[in-house]
């Protein structure tokens, strides 16, 4: 079966201290990867994909995430949180085959404290 | 104006109300999809239309109905929502393929 699997529902952090959440997935077949985030009261803003080529991938605001194929893996992570970074991260997946389709993890709540 | 944007950003409603919820996106996108997000549960996708077609129905009860007049707009029309039914609403597009989507801010519907 498919599905994405975000392990932790919070994460409490101090600022500036680094983070990383957590993402695993199912398939059987190959994968394109996103990191969403959500602040209160808006949308979904994209921080991150993966769709091919290196398994490092760059996003916006300082995060990164890393593609692990073999531990069918695409954990998210920041050296340095600010207090800005509190919000909601999802993960999703698309697999192929299933056309556009995204399927998204339940959520991890970012939390960052002074 | 770019991106996603929807209207209106809050509603309420009773039971027996009949509205609709507005989806535009300025990106030159050809899919769009409704997607219901509920406190505690995972998003979930409503809809999908692609070229203006419904290419996708994840077994939403006949009370929401959505259009897609053309690639730029999307619309779900409500009626007799049941309280169950408050949630945030979230309207996204891509283009096909293995495109990211891009999210409007969602409307907030409460049913009372």
């Amino acid at each position: 079966a498919q599905s994405v699997t975000q392990l932790d529902s919070q994460v409490p952090v101090f600022e500036e201290a680094p983070v990383e959440l957590r993402c695993n997935y199912s398939s059987s077949v190959s994968v394109y990867l996103f990191w969403y985030v959500q602040y209160p009261n808006q949308g979904l803003q994209l921080l991150l994909k993966y769709l091919s080529g290196s398994t490092l991938v760059k996003g916006i605001n300082g995060f990164e995430a890393e593609f692990n194929k073999s531990q069918t893996s695409f954990h998210l992570r920041k050296p340095s949180v600010h207090i800005s970074d509190t919000a909601e991260y999802f993960c999703a997946v698309i697999f192929t085959g299933g056309g556009n389709k995204l399927t998204f993890g339940t959520g991890t709540q970012l939390k960052v404290e002074l | 104006e770019t991106g996603v944007t929807q209207t209106p950003r809050h509603l309420v409603m009773g039971m027996t109300n009949k509205k609709s919820l507005k989806c535009e996106q300025h990106l030159g996108h050809n899919a769009m999809y409704w997607y219901k997000q509920s406190a505690k549960k995972p998003l979930e996708l409503m809809f999908v239309y692609s070229l203006e077609e419904r290419v996708e129905n994840n077994s939403v009860p006949s009370r929401f109905s959505p259009e897609c007049p053309n690639s730029s707009h999307l619309f779900l029309h409500l009626h007799t929502l049941q309280p169950e039914d408050s949630a945030l609403y979230l309207c996204a597009s891509s283009q096909q393929g293995d495109q990211p989507q891009h999210f409007g801010d969602g409307t907030r519907l409460s049913i009372l």
